[in-house]
Parts: C-alpha cells; sequence; structure tokens
C-alpha cells in the first residue's frame, strides 16, 4: 500500500541554522509529492510540490527534490527562522487514475529559538 | 482568491450531543476531501465526494455521516458524539482529473470540535 515515512520529532534548531526533514514513501506508480506546512493553531498550507522524477519544488527558502531512486522528498531550507516554527507534513497522492485520498506522514514538529 | 470556506470554526457539544460541519469548496471544485486531526496527530482520511457521490471511505465511524450537495458544498453529521470525537476537523477540495492537471488539495482553515 501507500505510506510515507517521515523523521521523528521535535526538532529544535537556532535561527539561521540549516534544516534537513528526512521523507521516504511507499507507492506504486508515480504519486505527487507535497509538503504541507501547519502554523500553530491554524490550518494546513501547502508549502511545495513535486509531481514527477527529479521535480524540485521550492517556496519560501525551502525545497525538496523529488528522487524516484530512493523514494525520497527531503525537506530542507538553508538558514531558519523564529516564523518557520510550525509542524511539516510530507504527503502523496497517488496518480489521479482514481480518487483516492492524499496520504500524510506523521508530521514533523519544528521550533526555531532565537 | 477564493479559498475553501469552513463553518463553525469553534464548536463545543456535550458528549451523546450531534454536530454538524459544512464546507464550501474553491468555485469550480467537484472533489471534496474530510479529514480528522486530533491533537498531536496527522490528519486521517474520513470520506471523500466527487460529483455528489461518496467516491471513496476512510476511518470514519458508524455515528458520522457526509453527503455533497448539488452546490457542491459538503456537510459532516456527527451523533453521538464521544471525547475521543475532539479534534480538528478538515475539509478540502480539488478539481476534477484530467489530462495536464496538476493535482492538490486545498484545504480550510479547519473547524475545531471539542466534546464535554
Amino acid at each position: 500500500g501507500n505510506s510515507v515515512t517521515q523523521m521523528e520529532g521535535p526538532v529544535t534548531l537556532s535561527e539561521e541554522a540549516f534544516l534537513t526533514i528526512n521523507c521516504t514513501y511507499t507507492a506504486t506508480g508515480y504519486p505527487s509529492l507535497f509538503w504541507y506546512v501547519q502554523y500553530p493553531g491554524e490550518g494546513l498550507q501547502l508549502l511545495l510540490k513535486a509531481t514527477k522524477a527529479d521535480d524540485k519544488g521550492s517556496n519560501k527558502g525551502f525545497e525538496a527534490t523529488y528522487r524516484k531512486e530512493t523514494t525520497s522528498f527531503h525537506l530542507e531550507k538553508g538558514s531558519v527562522q523564529v516564523s518557520d516554527s510550525a509542524v511539516y507534513f510530507c504527503a502523496l497522492s497517488p496518480p489521479k487514475t482514481s480518487y483516492d485520498k492524499v496520504i500524510f506522514g506523521p508530521g514533523t514538529s519544528l521550533s526555531v529559538i532565537p | 482568491a477564493a479559498g475553501v470556506i469552513q463553518s463553525p470554526r469553534h464548536l463545543i457539544k456535550e458528549k451523546r450531543e450531534t454536530a454538524t460541519l459544512k464546507c464550501y469548496p474553491i468555485p469550480r471544485h467537484d472533489t471534496v476531501y474530510w479529514y480528522q486531526q486530533g491533537p498531536g496527530q496527522d490528519p486521517q482520511f474520513l470520506i471523500s465526494f466527487y460529483e455528489k457521490m461518496q467516491s471513496d471511505k476512510g476511518s470514519i465511524p458508524d455515528r458520522f455521516s457526509a453527503q455533497q450537495f448539488s452546490d457542491y458544498h459538503s456537510e459532516l453529521n456527527m451523533s453521538s458524539l464521544e471525547l475521543g470525537d475532539s479534534a480538528l476537523y478538515f475539509c478540502a477540495s480539488s478539481p476534477s482529473p484530467g489530462t495536464g492537471v496538476i493535482w492538490e488539495l486545498f484545504f480550510g482553515e479547519g473547524s475545531r470540535l471539542t466534546v464535554l
């Protein structure tokens, strides 16, 4: 079946540190991959996405590359800010041949301290 | 741009009561999904609708039901509420699949249900 695994948190970093949140997936075919972010007390927001192998999604200084050979979609940011403190969810959607739902990883909580 | 609208944003109920959550998808989106997110948990898929028909079902309790109406809005009805139903309920919408469509979910801000 389809599944998403993320590195466990919580992750605590100092401001301007480098961030990596690992994400690996199991899926049949060629899924689309996403990173969603949830700020405290808010809903889910799409951070970035990639729909095919070797695609790089990027937004707000965050990047992730769709690596089919390692079935990974690791999230990176070169210099985190306090405002990046949130929970980050890696997610996949199976190829859009049916109406399967998005599958989320367990989430990784990030705290950035000044 | 218009987003997914959910109401109410906050709801407090007693055990064994009934609650109804509403979701208004982005215009021209015909697919709606409901997710439940417990405290500190990842979102769990409950149910989805396409063109007013149930398209997929996840871990939705039998006490819950949902439907999509002719204007594509959806309602999630929850009866005999239990303490464990306290959660953030998200609705998401997406356009129907098609060649060249980059498919993704657009989430509402959620409805927080507290059962006392």
